[in-house]
C-alpha cells in the first residue's frame, strides 16, 4: 500500500523542542522528505535525507531515519510561533526520470506563546 | 518566496466554464508536476511531465487536461468541472533524475460553483 502515516496534531510551548513522526511504506525510497505548509500557501521543502543515512542536522532541524522500522522523525529545536504549520513527510515511489512523491497525512503543529 | 509561480492565486468558475491554470519555473527543471490538495488532506499526484512529455497520468478525469508547451511552462486546462473538484491545485518542478526534491508553487485555490 501507499499509506504514509503521521500523527494528526502536536502542541508545544514556544522554546520547547517538537518531534514529528512519520511511518512510511516503501523501503526502496532513495530519499525521504519533510515539507512545511502554512495556511493558504504551497509546500515549502524543509529538508531531506538520503536513505543510507541515520541522521541529518540542518540548523534547528534534525531528521532521524530508522530504515529497519521505516520510521522517520523531524525534530525542531527551540520551536517558535512561526513554526506553526502543517508538516508533511513524503517518500518517493520509482517514477523513472521523475520523482513521484507520496505524502503523509500531515501533522498540524501548534506553538503556544 | 517560491521559484515556482502559479496564476491565478484564486479562481471561481461555473460548471460550464473553461479556464486554465498556469505554472512557470526558471530553475532549468525538466520535470513538472500537478498535484491536487483537498482541505486538511495531503497533496495527491495528478500528472507528471518529463522533458515536456506526459509521463504519469494518475487516472485523472478527462475534464482536466494538462499541457507543457515548453520546459518552463505547465498548464492545466479545466472544462466542465464538478463542485467536488474544488481544491488547491499545486504545481511543482524538479530535476529529471528521479531523485531530486520537488519545489512547489503556492497553488491556485479553485472553487467550482
Amino acid at each position: 500500500g501507499e499509506d504514509v502515516e503521521q500523527s494528526l496534531f502536536l502542541s508545544v510551548r514556544e522554546g520547547d523542542s517538537s518531534v514529528i513522526n512519520c511511518t512510511y511504506t516503501d523501503s526502496s525510497s532513495t530519499y525521504l522528505y519533510w515539507y512545511k505548509q502554512e495556511p493558504g500557501a504551497g509546500l515549502q521543502l524543509l529538508t531531506y535525507i538520503f536513505s543510507n543515512m541515520d541522521m541529518k542536522q540542518d540548523q534547528r532541524l534534525t531528521v532521524l531515519l530508522n530504515k529497519k522500522d521505516k520510521h522517520l522523525s523531524l525534530r525542531i529545536a527551540d520551536t517558535q510561533t512561526g513554526d506553526s504549520a502543517i508538516y508533511f513527510c513524503a517518500e518517493e515511489w520509482d517514477g523513472g526520470a521523475t520523482n513521484k512523491l507520496i505524502f503523509g497525512t500531515g501533522t498540524l503543529l501548534a506553538v503556544q506563546p | 518566496d517560491t521559484e515556482v509561480t502559479q496564476t491565478p492565486k484564486h479562481l471561481v468558475m461555473g460548471m460550464t466554464n473553461k479556464k486554465s491554470l498556469k505554472c512557470e519555473q526558471h530553475m532549468g527543471h525538466r520535470a513538472m508536476y500537478w498535484y491536487k490538495q483537498k482541505a486538511k488532506k495531503p497533496p495527491e499526484l495528478m500528472f507528471v511531465y518529463s522533458y515536456e512529455k506526459l509521463s504519469i497520468n494518475e487516472s485523472v478525469p478527462s475534464r482536466f487536461s494538462p499541457e507543457c508547451p515548453n520546459s518552463s511552462l505547465l498548464n492545466l486546462h479545466l472544462h466542465a468541472l464538478q463542485p467536488e473538484d474544488s481544491a488547491l491545485y499545486l504545481c511543482a518542478s524538479s530535476q529529471a533524475d528521479g531523485n531530486s526534491p520537488l519545489h512547489f508553487g503556492n497553488g491556485t485555490r479553485l472553487t467550482v460553483t
